[in-house]
């Protein structure tokens, strides 16, 4: 059972390139979420997913794209990178709905933009 | 302003003490309370606390929740230096645990 699996681990981009992070789960969980993590901010939420189709922006969405085409998968895409995203991004998933069970999150992913 | 609010930042301690870390939070679409633990890498679920579960205990952790006040304590007894970490606690607004507000994290240290 691999969880909440993130790739890459670790990424260097350059300011204006676009990538993809990716997350998977295997546990048939309805809820996504990414994160992102910078040092005394604590976790911001980006965007999440109650399930497959159905997407909404959270505290901290700008210059981030995603989607949810199956249960098990949602990218996080950056358009055009800007230093400001450098941080280190974290997917987490759970049941969802009202079944009361924690998120889950994967290992992240460090991302720096020069 | 901050939705949710952790004290202290940091706490450097001594093995076998016991430790009281404190998250205040706002009451607004109130779902859940949660900690985690966060070391290297992904934060690893501690607690959950709901209107209908306002303590929880797992071996020398503890947790509360004071719905009245707004705020929950992590209780740390006999602490060891597997303990250190940064502890965080989030709020969730939506279904369970969903849309969780996370406060700064408190940053615990434990010595030998």
């Amino acid at each position: 059972n691999a969880g909440v699996t993130q790739t890459p681990k670790f990424q260097v981009l350059k300011t204006g390139q676009s990538m993809t992070l990716q997350c998977a789960q295997d546990m048939n969980h309805e809820y996504m979420s990414w994160y992102r993590q910078d040092p005394g901010m604590g976790l911001r939420l980006i965007h999440y997913s109650v399930g497959a189709g159905i997407t909404d922006q959270g505290e901290v969405p700008n210059g981030y794209n995603v989607s949810r085409s199956t249960t098990e998968d949602f990218p996080l895409r950056l358009l055009s990178a800007a230093p400001s995203q450098t941080s280190v991004y974290f997917c987490a998933s759970s049941p969802g709905g009202y079944s009361n069970q924690p998120q889950h999150f994967g290992d992240g992913t460090r991302l720096s933009i020069l | 302003e901050d939705k949710v609010v952790q004290s202290p930042l940091s706490l450097v301690v001594h093995e076998g003490d016991t430790v009281t870390l404190n998250c205040s939070y706002e009451v607004t679409n109130f779902r859940s309370l949660l900690w985690y633990k966060q070391e290297k890498k992904a934060p690893t679920f501690l607690f959950m606390l709901t209107s209908s579960g306002i303590e929880k205990k797992s071996g020398r952790l503890s947790s509360i929740l004071d719905k009245k006040e707004l705020f929950s304590i992590l209780n740390i007894t006999a602490t060891q230096t597997g303990d250190s970490a940064v502890y965080l606690c989030a709020e969730g607004s939506q279904g369970g645990s969903e849309k969780l507000v996370f406060g700064k994290g408190t940053k615990l240290t434990v010595n030998p």
